[in-house]
């Protein structure tokens, strides 16, 4: 099953843009890449999703790497409300049994 | 619009007490799923199901029940409680069955703590 991997933890300062990456270097042609937060004592977020082109929303963007093994969550102007546990996760249509979130990116976000 | 609904929020029990752990959706969602997430870990999926009356396990199931009568409800049962199933249990949805080209919503959790 496809894995992805994240740093532990990360730093930004407030109003600048935070780039977070993710490896998935085993991920199959039918592997779409989520992203979620995580706020203390909350349920995962949704952040954004896609499967081969860059993506945007309201909250963020996704740049999908050419190969796809590889991606980054952008958020483009960091506030201290995006401090969060960020998860990078591969989600299939086709049977998610073995979906594990990781221990993600612990994101700090300096005044 | 409530999206997704877990209760209770915090529950305690005895070692070998049974409950169920309850989740509700009001959005006419297909997939529904539970995690567990222990200290300093991302979350495990216990179970899941794609629509009424289909289940599966996940990568954690021992120790834990799951039926799916209706669409709305994805009811996660513990028949024997024990210390090693203490953990923050989330439930989630998804508009598609398969769930990969669609947001997974999750409730708030309930903590649960086993003596």
């Amino acid at each position: 099953d496809a894995k992805t991997t994240q740093p532990n933890s990360m730093e930004s300062n407030e109003e600048e843009p935070v780039h977070l990456p993710c490896n998935h270097s085993t991920i199959s042609g039918t592997d779409y890449i989520h992203w979620y937060r995580q706020l203390p004592s909350q349920g995962p977020e949704y952040v954004i999703h896609g499967l081969t082109s860059n993506v945007n929303n309201r909250m963020a963007s996704l740049a999908i790497a050419e190969d796809r093994k590889s991606s980054t969550l952008i958020l483009h102007r960091a506030t201290l409300r995006d401090a969060a546990v960020y998860y990078c996760i591969l989600l299939t249509n086709f049977g998610n049994e073995k979906l594990t979130f990781g221990t993600g990116t612990r994101l700090t976000i300096i005044p | 619009n409530a999206g997704v609904t877990q209760t209770p929020k915090f529950q305690v029990l005895k070692t070998g007490q049974s409950m169920t752990l309850q989740c509700a959706q009001d959005m006419n969602h297909e997939y529904m799923s539970w995690y567990r997430q222990d200290p300093g870990m991302g979350l495990r999926l216990i179970h899941y199901s794609v629509g009424a009356g289909i289940t599966d396990q996940g990568e954690v199931p021992n120790g834990y029940n799951v039926s799916r009568s209706t669409t709305e409800d994805f009811p996660l049962r513990l028949l024997s409680a024990a210390p090693s199933q203490t953990s923050v249990y989330f439930c989630a949805s998804s508009r598609n069955r398969g769930a990969g080209n669609s947001p997974l919503h999750f409730g708030n959790g309930t903590r649960l703590t086993v003596t």
